[in-house]
């Protein structure tokens, strides 16, 4: 595998249940992104780690909740969801947390909430 | 913080004529502008970005301006193509904020043949 990559690709999901996604970069880089799009919604950063420390926290609702356990991994949590929380979420990395940097993006997991 | 206005959302043109998608921001801070391509079902890619400190960059067919005084940024293809047909985002990052892009709506382009 090569670039960004996230499983599951597809999940379904109730409102009590709990589930993990996950993402995995090959690049060898040092910060990576959790983003949320919805449809007829501009991407919405939620989370930011950078060499495995959380830099970003955008008033994320507490039923996500992200782990970065090396510079190449990074999960997203997910309990006790909304319908509305349903969406693609999109996994990114980037060389570095500072500016200019270009981001890598993932294909996304589309999850639905029931 | 930062707000990004996209327009149009949609932008119907024919084969071989050229496309414009403008965007707009609000904090003068700002000095980061990428632009990403997203085809139907893919991942959003980088296709041309611009620093604060130029006013216009150019690669192939695709070029972007800046007018940092108007706080607006535009994306500019010429010659479009049946496979330029695409979603396409601009973004706006400020420097004392790492790499956190504030994203716009983003635009559906259609390119006939």
């Amino acid at each position: 595998e090569t670039g960004v990559t996230q499983t599951p690709r597809h999940l379904v999901m109730g409102m009590t249940n709990k589930k993990s996604l996950k993402c995995e970069q090959h690049l060898g880089h040092n910060a990576m992104y959790w983003y949320k799009q919805s449809a007829k919604k501009p991407l919405e950063l939620m989370f930011v780690y950078s060499l495995e420390e959380r830099v970003e926290n955008n008033s994320v609702p507490s039923r996500f909740s992200p782990e970065c356990p090396n510079s190449s991994h990074l999960f997203l949590h997910l309990h006790t969801l909304q319908p509305e929380d349903s969406a693609l979420y999109l996994c990114a990395s980037s060389q570095d947390w500072g500016l200019y940097n270009e981001q890598f993006f993932g294909p996304g997991t589309r999850l639905t909430v029931l | 913080g930062e707000n990004v206005e996209q327009h149009p959302s949609t932008l119907s043109v024919q084969e071989g004529d050229s496309a414009v998608i403008k965007c707009t921001y609000s904090d003068s801070a700002s000095n980061y502008f990428p632009w990403y391509k997203q085809e139907l079902g893919k991942r959003p890619q980088l296709i041309i970005d611009i620093r604060s400190n130029v006013g216009e960059k150019k690669d192939q067919r695709i070029a972007v301006t800046l007018n940092k005084t108007a706080k607006h940024f535009s994306l500019h293809i010429t010659e479009t193509q049946p496979e330029d047909s695409a979603v396409y985002f601009c973004a706006a990052s400020i420097s004392n904020a790492g790499n956190m892009l504030t994203f716009g709506g983003g635009t559906r382009l259609m390119v006939k043949p």
